[in-house]
């Protein structure tokens, strides 16, 4: 079956510095979402992205669809504290939606 | 309006015990979806519910099985228990396939649930 696997696994950094996660299907997708669970919550919708090669931005944060549409990536500039948690990318296969591993994310002050 | 709603948000119960968990999607959401979510295996997809008809399965065993009532209701029945089930179990609704949008998928807060 489909497999969506992310890396990094986690990710410290220091606040202000840049992040990414990088995201890869084993299968071509139709559209990718983004989630971020805060710790202790659940996931959030983020993003929906459906074009080859789309690139979309919500204030410091920058989601790429991949031309082949079997990856995507998200780019956050300038961390802040309020961006600590699991960031999740998640496929469709047919109709269910497949989660990725996620990218834990710590940022200290 | 009113966002998806998960009962109990605990549970704890003994190996052997079965256990049922409800989940009442957003208003006018057809679709559902459980996921298991534990450390170390993330969020595992478990079954999907539309129009009372289960329209897609994930890779669990027969003990686990889910329903979904004309109201778009759903519940998720796990039996004979075992440590393992001790996760975290999400529902999400969305709206019918043509509306997604820009939407996703909207979870719940989950049930938490250990196996002891």
């Amino acid at each position: 079956g489909q497999q969506v696997m992310q890396i990094p696994q986690y990710q410290h950094v220091q606040e202000g510095e840049d992040f990414t996660t990088y995201c890869n299907s084993s299968t071509t997708l139709s559209n990718i979402q983004w989630y971020k669970q805060r710790p202790g919550g659940h996931p959030v919708f983020l993003i929906q992205l459906v074009k080859s090669g789309e690139v979309k931005k919500q204030k410091r944060l920058t989601f790429q669809f991949g031309e082949a549409k079997k990856n995507s990536s998200l780019h956050i500039t300038a961390t802040q504290t309020t961006d600590v948690g699991t960031y999740f990318c998640a496929g469709r296969d047919t109709d269910k939606l497949i989660f990725g591993t996620g990218t834990r994310l710590q940022v200290f002050p | 309006k009113a966002g998806v709603t998960q009962t109990p948000r605990y549970l704890i119960k003994t190996r052997g015990q079965q256990v049922t968990l409800s989940c009442s999607p957003i208003s006018g959401h057809r679709s559902v979806s459980w996921y298991q979510q534990t450390p170390g295996q993330g969020l595992q997809f478990l079954f999907e519910y539309f129009s009372e008809t289960q329209r897609n399965k994930g890779n669990f065993p027969g003990r686990f099985s889910g329903r979904q009532f004309s109201n778009s209701r759903s519940e998720m029945n796990v039996s004979t228990l075992e440590l393992g089930d001790s996760a975290l179990y999400l529902c999400a609704s969305s709206p019918p396939q043509g509306q997604l949008g820009n939407y996703g998928y909207t979870f719940g807060s989950g049930t938490r649930l250990t196996v002891v």
